[in-house]
């Protein structure tokens, strides 16, 4: 069946980079996505990939996808305590209508 | 423009009492998914509706059923709840398999608690 994980917790002092690590298992996904969720909300969509891209950058965002391995990478610059947060990993399995499968996301701490 | 609207916000149950979960969209989309977040387990799959007259099985299915009352609707029902679906529950909404830029936006949440 479709998996998708990651580690659960991520700490780092603020101006450090983040890299938070993602694995997939389903070879049919055609976007991967990453979304962030703050305490008490629902989650918010920070950045994609389309599955033929290697790398995306989005501002203080970069994506790097390795469709071999199965292994996505969310790298935030520069990090800021407003960054601190749950970070999921999503995988759109669209010869399943459609069906999206969240991993379990990391918590972000950043350390002043 | 409400985007996705869920009720109740929060909900206390006692095992074996039922209830329904209420999600509903005004953006005209046509896929809708309930999931469950628990700690440690991330955000769960318990159903989806990919469009209006369809229901598949997510991950986690048992214990629950839906329905998929109209395009706009998408309700959550548990028969006979238990402590396990003590969980926060989420709905949302994308706009299609169609569209392959398909941002999936959430619901508030439902925070309920079985006892």
């Amino acid at each position: 069946g479709e998996d998708v994980e990651q580690s659960l917790f991520l700490s780092v002092r603020e101006g450090d980079s983040s890299v938070i690590n993602c694995t997939y298992t389903d070879s049919s996904s055609t976007y991967l996505y990453w979304y962030k969720q703050e305490p008490g909300a629902g989650l918010q969509l920070l950045t994609y990939i389309f599955s033929n891209m290697d790398m995306k950058q989005d501002q203080r965002l970069t994506v790097l996808l390795n469709k071999k391995d199965k292994h996505l990478s969310l790298r935030i610059a520069d990090t800021q305590t407003g960054d601190s947060a749950i970070y999921f990993c999503a995988e759109s399995i669209d010869n399943q209508g459609g069906k999206l499968i969240f991993g379990q996301g990391t918590e972000l701490s950043v350390k002043p | 423009n409400a985007g996705v609207t869920q009720t109740p916000k929060f909900q206390v149950l006692k095992t074996g009492q039922s209830m329904t979960l209420q999600c509903a969209q005004d953006m005209n989309h046509n896929s809708m998914y309930w999931y469950r977040q628990d700690p440690g387990m991330g955000l769960r799959l318990i159903y989806y509706s990919a469009s209006e007259g369809t229901t598949d099985k997510g991950e986690v299915p048992n214990g629950y059923n839906v329905s998929r009352l109209n395009k706009r609707e998408f309700s959550l029902r548990l028969e006979s709840a238990a402590p396990s679906q003590t969980s926060v529950y989420f709905c949302a909404t994308r706009i299609g398999t169609g569209e392959k830029r398909t941002e999936a936006f959430f619901g508030q949440g439902t925070r309920l608690t079985v006892v």
